[in-house]
């Protein structure tokens, strides 16, 4: 059974850091691996999604990794804002199904 | 529209009645998918359809629980006798091909029961 990690379950920064988010994967047989984000209260914004076959993207200050053969995917957020602030959730959908898999997230808080 | 939208974004019930939670999925998806989220957690899988048809319905927790999608697009997430564990938000995504493509979620819709 899949099972999604993610490393720390909170963070807090100051404001203009760049930091690190971690997820890990029990299964490497996976189609692809989505990072969201997701504001108190609201649903789920997508933020990137690297395909398996993929070492990365990236979106702005936004940089995603994928190791799959390690099970190990990193959010990379360039010079944190305030506005940064959310849960950050990634999820893996597992080879042979369409379904996601999530871990249960980062809380990131950035300080003016 | 422009997203998935969910109705209502609230609603509170009481233990034992019947509730419906409607999804309206981006236009012309052919995927939708249903999740639950309880505090603190990630989403947890219920129910992916693909068309009219539930192709994966493995995360439904007991037979209280039923979707469905009649036209393909609009779907409609039903439970019955709930009871205080079901407490929760449900999240809706639709993804316009089933072959492991990006999902995009709707708002919730966070289910109270007294």
């Amino acid at each position: 059974k899949q099972e999604v990690t993610q490393i720390p379950a909170a963070l807090s920064v100051p404001e203009g850091e760049n930091l690190v988010l971690n997820c890990s994967f029990t299964d490497s047989a996976i189609y692809n691996l989505q990072w969201f984000r997701q504001d108190p209260g609201k649903g789920l914004t997508s933020l990137l999604l690297i395909q398996s076959s993929q070492r990365e993207q990236t979106s702005g200050r936004l940089n995603a990794s994928l190791d799959k053969s390690s099970g190990r995917s990193t959010l990379y957020i360039a010079a944190s804002q305030p506005g940064d602030s959310a849960t950050y959730l990634c999820a893996v959908t597992q080879g042979g199904s369409e379904k996601l898999v999530f871990g249960k997230g980062t809380k990131l808080t950035v300080n003016p | 529209g422009a997203g998935v939208s969910q109705t209502p974004s609230n609603k509170v019930t009481e233990k034992g009645k019947y509730v419906e939670l409607r999804c309206d999925p981006i236009s012309g998806h052919t995927a939708l998918y249903w999740y639950r989220q309880s505090l603190g957690q990630g989403p947890e899988f219920l129910i992916y359809f693909q068309g009219t048809g539930a192709a994966d319905d493995s995360g439904l927790p007991n037979d209280r629980f039923f979707a469905v999608r009649p036209e393909g697009s609009v779907s409609t997430l039903k439970i019955q006798r709930t009871e205080r564990g079901d407490s929760a938000v449900y999240l809706c995504a639709s993804s316009p091909w089933d072959f492991a493509s990006e999902q995009f979620f709707g708002p919730g819709t966070r289910l109270t029961v007294l």
